[in-house]
């Protein structure tokens, strides 16, 4: 069983700021998948971005970038100069290694980012 | 299609009712997979298809539940004796290998009054 925790409920910050948003996981499995998925308010989720648990590289794309640390078992994201169009529910989650097939979400991380 | 479709986008039934909720994947990926999504929560898994065949389906909350796809595209999710409980949005996904990141459509909302 795999459990995955984002402890920020809300985070509200001005267009231009830098955000992280954490999340960590608990799993018993020597080898998984971790994922980010974006919810705007149209309700639709958007992958992100997927990492195996056996590439701990960090990863850019854009103003994105994520910080993946098996030794404190997080995943967090970083968005760089943010956006109004960032706002949006954030969630982690894991999966299974094989097929990846069932995976558990966080609550997730409502972004706000203002003018 | 371009993008997972689900059908309706929106449903309301009275307690006790039968619904079913539709998801037409994205041509040619073999995965198929339901999620359930309460207010304010995450995403929870419900059931997931490896072509016509229910690979794992512990996430269905009872056998009140259950999802078919017989011809390895469309699925229908069926929900018999609706309770207020069940009131969510139900998500679909599709991709060609769990492995991959999924494509999600954009739901159903299910309000049983």
């Amino acid at each position: 069983a795999q459990k995955v925790t984002q402890a920020q409920t809300e985070i509200s910050v001005v267009e231009k700021e830098d955000v992280t948003l954490d999340c960590v996981y608990e799993t018993r499995d020597t080898t998984y998948y971790l994922f980010w998925y974006k919810q705007p308010p149209s309700g639709e989720l958007v992958f992100l971005i997927r990492r195996n648990s056996f590439d701990e590289q960090n990863e850019i794309s854009g103003r994105y970038s994520w910080n993946f640390q098996k030794s404190t078992s997080s995943f967090n994201f970083t968005i760089t100069a943010s956006q109004v169009v960032d706002s949006a529910v954030y969630f982690c989650a894991a999966g299974e290694t094989g097929t990846a097939s069932k995976l558990t979400f966080g609550t997730g991380t409502r972004l706000q980012v203002t003018l | 299609g371009a993008g997972v479709s689900q059908t309706p986008s929106n449903k309301v039934t009275e307690k006790g009712k039968y619904v079913e909720l539709r998801c037409d994947p994205i041509s040619g990926h073999t995965a198929l997979y339901w999620y359930r999504q309460s207010l304010g929560q995450g995403p929870e898994f419900l059931i997931y298809f490896q072509g016509t065949g229910a690979a794992d389906d512990s996430g269905l909350p009872n056998d009140r539940f259950f999802a078919v796809r017989p011809e390895g595209s469309v699925s229908t999710l069926k929900i018999q004796r609706t309770e207020r409980g069940d009131s969510a949005v139900y998500l679909c996904a599709s991709s060609f290998t769990g492995a991959s990141g999924y494509t999600f459509g954009s739901g159903t909302r299910l309000t049983v009054v």
